[in-house]
């Protein structure tokens, strides 16, 4: 009964280096939402996914910044050339299809980025 | 423009007491609000939710209080446990464009005193 897996727990990266955050949402979810937090601060909205598709992107910076949930396999969340602002809890959620809003989210347990 | 608001960072509370965490909205399109738990190095956790057509919802401790004409809700913990002592994050979520939108608090860090 695997819930929402995200991997790696821990990531460093140098300024200017590449970040691939990963999410496999629960068995049987389809959508996928992905959230920061900053230190002190609370979850912050970035990108809502389905399968193959880019629902919501609102909250995603418009550069180096990128998602995407391909037909098999994890969703992916993309940070191109990091810089220190972009230290970080990187969480992800997961829900199932679903025919009105009352339905609760599943949270992994996060990716730490920190960048030197 | 924080749409879902904790104003207070944190809250201590004796074992055994009432804790009542605080969360205040400011979009009437909001339908649906949730609770979430979250503990250090951990992802939240749901905890407890309420539609807007409802003004309360329990669940064992948990209760949820939503007043609609002041946009606000509340959650009760009775009596606090020690295990109780997390963050606390208030969510609100709406339909918008035939999607779902979740709208998260800062948080409100609960210590309950043994």
């Amino acid at each position: 009964n695997a819930g929402v897996m995200q991997n790696p727990r821990h990531l460093v990266r140098r300024r200017g280096q590449e970040a691939r955050l990963r999410c496999s949402p629960m068995k049987g979810h389809s959508h996928v939402y992905w959230y920061r937090q900053l230190p002190e601060e609370g979850l912050k909205f970035m990108v809502y996914l389905q399968k193959e598709n880019i629902i919501d992107e609102s909250g995603m910076p418009k550069e180096r910044f990128s998602a995407e949930f391909p037909k098999e396999g994890p969703s992916i969340l993309r940070i191109q050339q990091v810089v220190r602002g972009d230290s970080a809890a990187y969480f992800c959620a997961s829900s199932p299809p679903r025919q009105n809003s009352n339905q609760p989210q599943h949270f992994g347990d996060g990716t730490r980025l920190s960048i030197l | 423009d924080q749409q879902v608001k904790q104003n207070s960072p944190s809250l201590s509370v004796q074992e055994g007491r009432i804790s009542i965490l605080n969360c205040d909205y400011t979009n009437s399109m909001f339908d649906y609000f949730l609770w979430y738990k979250k503990y250090p190095a951990e992802g939240p956790t749901f905890l407890i939710s309420i539609s807007s057509i409802k003004d309360k919802n329990e669940d064992g401790r948990f209760t949820v209080f939503l007043n609609k004409s002041a946009k606000h809700l509340s959650l009760h913990i009775v009596p606090s446990q020690p295990g109780d002592s997390a963050v606390y994050f208030c969510a609100a979520s709406f339909t918008t464009s035939g999607t779902y939108k979740y709208i998260f608090g800062t948080g409100t860090r609960l210590k309950v005193l043994a």
